[in-house]
Formats: C-alpha cells, structure tokens, sequence
C-alpha cells in the first residue's frame, strides 16, 4: 500500500540551527501539507502546498519557515533559526484530489530544539 | 478563520461501556473526516462523511454529520482496549484544507 514516508524519525537541534524535515508523499497525490503537534497536544495546520506553490499557511508559519517541493518527489520543510518552542511533531500528510479527500499521513519526525 | 472545536478532551471509559465525542465548526463545512492517532502513533484516516444527516457505521463506531454541515459525533459501542488512542475530527474544506479538532484521548479500563 503507498504510503507517506518522512526523515528523519527523530532529529535533536541547536536552539538557532536550521533544520530540513522531509517527506515523501504518494506520487500520485496533488496536495502536501504540514503539521505539526505538540506533545500531548491538537494536530495543528502549518501550510498547505498545491501545484509548486504554497496555498495556505497559518500563523505558526511565520517567516523562519519555508517549503520546497524541488524535484517533483520530495517535499521539505526548512525551519532556519530553530527556538525551543518548535520542539513538536512534525507530520507530513498529501491528498490525491477528487471525492475522496483522505488525508494520508507520514509517521512524523520528532524534533527536538536544545 | 475557521475553528474546529471537540470535547470531551479526555474519555476515561470502563472495557464494555459505550461513548460519543463530538465536533463542531465555526463554519459550514465541505465534509467532516475522522482519525484515529495510537499512543506514539500518527493520525489515519477513519471516515469521511460529505451528506448533511449522513450516518455511517464502522462495526462498533457511528459517525454522523449535522444537518446544517457544521458538527459531527463519533460513537463507540461495547468499548475494547483496542480503542486506546485519541480521535481526532478534522472539518474538510472545498480547497482540500482539513482543520483538525483537538481531539479526544480514550483510555478503557479493563
């Protein structure tokens, strides 16, 4: 069954450092996203992307965050100046598109900012 | 924008014993979808309801959604441990953006 996949599993930063999270999604869905969750915490929407563009964001995603799809396979998110706030579960979810709108959702990486 | 908004936050059932969660939007939604995350797990898909009144069963889970589009339950039968983890209901938009509840977390007594 196609599934969502996204590395690392677990990645431990610097408070200030930049970190890349990456996702695979299924190669035939359209629409990517990320969220996040905080331990113990909702799933919160970051950013939606659809046709090499970001379609929406939310207010977590403010100007330390960025996306890239950059070959067609893999969608990134790259936080560039980590804050220890940003320690949470980061989940990549795609959807193909139609009547369906299944999410389908990555196993998450774990980050934690030191 | 639009909020999504589920309660209880915590269920603590008794093995046997039957339970509803339940979701209300801000706004009108496109569809109402249900996820199931276990402890350390992530979020997979359960259920989409797109019909107003629509009503669908999953064995021991009923899912419905409102008349008006805007809220959704979620009720469990006979509860197992198996049912252990914490549900989450996400409000469908036309644009394909899910904004997700804040979850119900279920822990059964055995």
């Amino acid at each position: 069954e196609p599934e969502v996949t996204q590395t690392p599993s677990h990645q431990v930063t610097q408070m200030g450092q930049e970190v890349i999270l990456r996702c695979v999604p299924i190669s035939n869905h359209l629409y990517f996203y990320w969220y996040r969750q905080i331990l113990g915490q909702k799933v919160e929407f970051l950013v939606s992307f659809y046709n090499n563009e970001i379609s929406e964001k939310s207010e977590i995603f403010d100007d330390q965050f960025s996306v890239e799809r950059p070959d067609g396979s893999n969608f990134t998110l790259k936080i560039r100046s980590t804050k220890l706030e940003d320690s949470a579960m980061y989940f990549c979810a795609s959807i193909f598109r139609g009547k369906n709108t299944e999410a389908f959702f990555g196993q998450g990486t774990r980050l934690t900012v030191v | 924008g639009q909020q999504v908004m589920q309660i209880p936050q915590y269920q603590h059932v008794q093995e046997g014993e039957d339970f509803t969660t339940y979701c209300n939007s801000s706004t009108t939604l496109s569809n109402i979808q249900w996820y199931k995350q276990r402890p350390g797990g992530h979020p997979v898909f359960l259920i989409q309801l797109v019909k107003s009144g629509e009503v669908k069963k999953q064995k021991r889970l009923t899912f419905q959604f409102g008349e008006a589009k805007k809220n959704s339950s979620l009720h469990i039968t006979a509860t197992q441990t198996t049912d252990v983890g914490t549900y989450f209901c996400a409000g469908g938009r036309e644009d394909y953006k899910l904004s997700f509840g804040a979850g119900t977390t279920v822990t059964v007594r055995a």
